[in-house]
């Protein structure tokens, strides 16, 4: 398995609304990361996790909350999001952080 | 800071037509990854360059990693309708410990 699994592939919430974003991969990386992309944008870091622990935080609002339940999982929790957090959530994975970075095909979020 | 400047930002060219994309820094990379990127989807690995001097090919798509390892070009020829998408050049952070993108090159061919 070479693939990094996203889901939802798109969601609509309320700004009221909590929902979460998940996030698989089975190529025994220690490294995942959650990356935001606006259109026609470069992706943005928003956090990186090395061996199931946080190990960075790009000062990214507390309304998102990552979670790392093993190797292969990766979350991230939203809550009293704003219209403007509406973008291409993509999450990656990685051996070492130096090569073989893998992306998932995103989750496509629109904050109503 | 490490940057990473791309240029173009925008193309428009027919098909068939060469173009060449640049990837920019002030700081010395350890390795430069180019990705393309399709709308709706998430990057795709198209090459690793690591050794200053590099050069790779990939069928039509040749990459160049600058002697002093702080620039990269990508060059394709004849391009085709099936190449249009956003290209990336990312490299690793000083700290080794995640992936930071130019700002893209939005790339359209025309038949």
């Amino acid at each position: 398995d070479t693939e990094v699994t996203q889901t939802p592939k798109h969601l609509v919430m309320g700004m009221t609304n909590k929902k979460s974003l998940k996030c698989e991969q089975h190529m025994g990386h220690r490294a995942m990361y959650w990356y935001k992309q606006k259109a026609k944008k470069p992706p943005e870091l928003m956090f990186v996790y090395s061996y199931e622990k946080l190990s960075i935080n790009e000062s990214v609002p507390s309304r998102f909350s990552p979670e790392c339940p093993n190797s292969s999982l990766l979350n991230l929790h939203l809550h009293a999001l704003q219209p403007e957090d509406s973008a291409l959530y993509l999450c990656a994975s990685s051996q070492t952080g130096t090569y073989g970075y893998t992306f998932g095909s995103g989750t496509r979020l629109t904050v109503v | 800071t490490q940057l990473l400047e791309q240029s173009p930002q925008f193309l428009s060219i027919q098909e068939g037509e060469n173009l060449t994309v640049y990837c920019n820094s002030s700081s010395v990379f350890s390795s430069l990854q180019w990705y393309r990127q399709e709308p709706g989807e998430g990057p795709v690995l198209l090459v690793t360059v690591v050794t200053g001097g590099e050069v790779k090919k990939l069928k039509r798509l040749t990459f160049q990693f600058g002697d002093a390892r702080k620039d990269s070009s990508l060059h394709i020829t004849a391009a085709q309708p099936g190449d249009t998408g956003l290209y990336l050049c990312a490299g690793v952070n000083q700290a080794g410990t995640a992936l930071i993108f130019g700002k893209g090159t939005t790339l359209s061919v025309s038949s």
